[in-house]
């Protein structure tokens, strides 16, 4: 069965000090690793998707790279703006094209 | 990424009565769509897949009499929760997927209410 977990549940920062999310997985071989964001009451908007270790995507203050057992999302100097809860999911090789979701790390950044 | 519309964005129904939620994608051609539901504080939960012109696959667990789920045409997939009861109350949010693609764009999700 895969398997998605979160770390931290929650993180709090203060703006501009750099954290780092992590995201450990268990699947039956990765076909890609996703990174979305969802605000309060909205659907996730895409982040990135990873395919193999050692890959790395940046995208403005957000920066993910995978390994064969987990994926971080390295947030460096955040903003307000940032906050919002952080999901990670996988999707199997298996030809299953379903998502399967951590159960996300939210976080706020205080100005 | 796809642009993916939800209809409604909130609804309120007395138990007992059926609702119907509406999936658009607005650009893209969704081969594949996906149905989750989310409950406060917990991550998304897959209920379906279903393809353009197939029957929806239900996860384990889910009840296909109970959510009715219709992908008639690549831009449009509808769910609709028959005999809504107080615990079905939830964020229902759908995604869409093309062939061959990975990555799944999500719409804004509708949350249900049954009172």
């Amino acid at each position: 069965e895969d398997q998605v977990t979160q770390s931290p549940e929650a993180l709090r920062l203060q703006e501009g000090e750099s954290s780092s999310l992590n995201c450990s997985y268990t699947v039956s071989g990765l076909r890609g690793l996703f990174w979305y964001r969802q605000d309060p009451g909205k659907g996730p908007e895409f982040l990135f998707t990873l395919y193999s270790a050692g890959e790395e995507k940046e995208k403005e203050r957000l920066k993910a790279t995978l390994t064969k057992k987990e994926s971080f999302l390295h947030i460096t100097a955040p903003k307000p703006e940032d906050s919002a809860t952080y999901l990670c999911a996988v999707q199997a090789g298996t030809g299953r094209r379903a998502l399967t979701f951590g159960s996300g790390t939210r976080l706020q950044v205080q100005p | 990424g796809a642009v993916v519309s939800q209809h409604p964005s909130w609804v309120i129904c007395k138990s007992g009565t059926s609702v119907k939620i509406e999936c658009r994608s607005l650009d893209f051609q969704a081969t594949t769509m996906f149905w989750y539901r989310q409950f406060p504080k917990q991550s998304l939960m897959l209920m379906a897949t279903s393809n353009e012109g197939s029957k929806a696959t239900y996860e384990q667990g889910v009840e296909k009499d109970k959510f009715l789920i219709n992908h008639a045409s690549l831009t449009l997939s509808t769910l609709t929760v028959t005999s809504a009861h107080p615990e079905d109350s939830s964020f229902y949010i759908c995604s869409v997927s093309s062939s061959g693609a990975y990555e799944q764009y999500f719409g804004p999700g509708t949350r249900l209410t049954v009172t």
